[in-house]
């Protein structure tokens, strides 16, 4: 099984500031990584697939790169919405797993 | 509407079960294959099985093969997800969602929430 880890677990920033999320995978995957982003209350909604691919509808501030074993998301000038929690997922290998998650919260 | 609504869940004994429903509306629900993703409370997101579209394949995470069987009715648009023998660790909210060309997650039900205990 491959393990995803993410980087940091909470991190403080002000509407208006770049946020950076990491997200890592015990093994390499190649591109196969997806995020998700989960409001309290409400269900994931998928933001980046294949990496760096946005899925419909999410806005061009949202930007994913990486592959191998290193990924990142950024979200290039954070909204008040944007305050959330996002998980990193993998789809190389059987079972899919997901990362522990990243709380975006206000500073 | 495009959407996935899940129903069935409740409170249930140790050792008991639960079938869990998905009805999805607005898209041709034959043509994808679905998951089951569930969430503790307060807790991450767990992936638990993946049925292909036509049924013949299906996949299950370690946690929960032999007790949870996935299943779909493409004639009436939805999705099972058949638990037994349950232990309080299954709590959570489950969610049913879509595949993305295998496997990504880009359509997900709002969530049903199942509560094992005496």
């Amino acid at each position: 099984e491959i393990v995803l880890t993410q980087s940091p677990g909470t991190l403080s920033l002000s509407p208006g500031e770049r946020a950076t999320l990491s997200c890592r995978a015990s093994q390499s995957i190649s591109t196969y990584l997806a995020w998700y982003q989960q409001k309290p209350g409400q269900a994931p909604r998928l933001l980046i697939y294949d990496a760096s691919k946005r899925a419909t509808g999410i806005p061009a501030r949202f930007s994913g790169s990486g592959s191998g074993t290193d990924f990142t998301l950024t979200i290039s000038s954070l909204e008040s919405e944007d305050f959330a929690v996002y998980y990193c997922q993998q789809r190389n290998n059987w079972p899919v797993t997901f990362g522990p998650g990243t709380k975006v919260d206000i500073k | 509407q495009v959407q996935l609504v899940e129903s069935g869940g409740g409170v249930v004994q140790p050792g008991g079960s639960l079938r869990l429903s998905c009805g999805a509306s607005g898209f041709t629900f034959s043509k994808f294959g679905m998951h089951w993703v569930r969430q503790a409370p307060g807790k991450g997101l767990e992936w638990m099985t993946f049925l292909r579209s036509d049924g013949t394949i299906e996949y299950y995470a370690d946690s929960v093969e032999g007790r949870f069987t996935i299943s779909r009715d493409n004639s009436d648009n939805t999705l099972f997800l058949q638990m037994n023998a349950l232990r309080a660790e299954d709590t959570a909210v489950y969610y049913c969602a879509r595949d993305l060309r295998g496997p990504y997650l880009d359509l997900w039900g709002q969530g049903t929430l199942v509560t094992v205990s005496s």
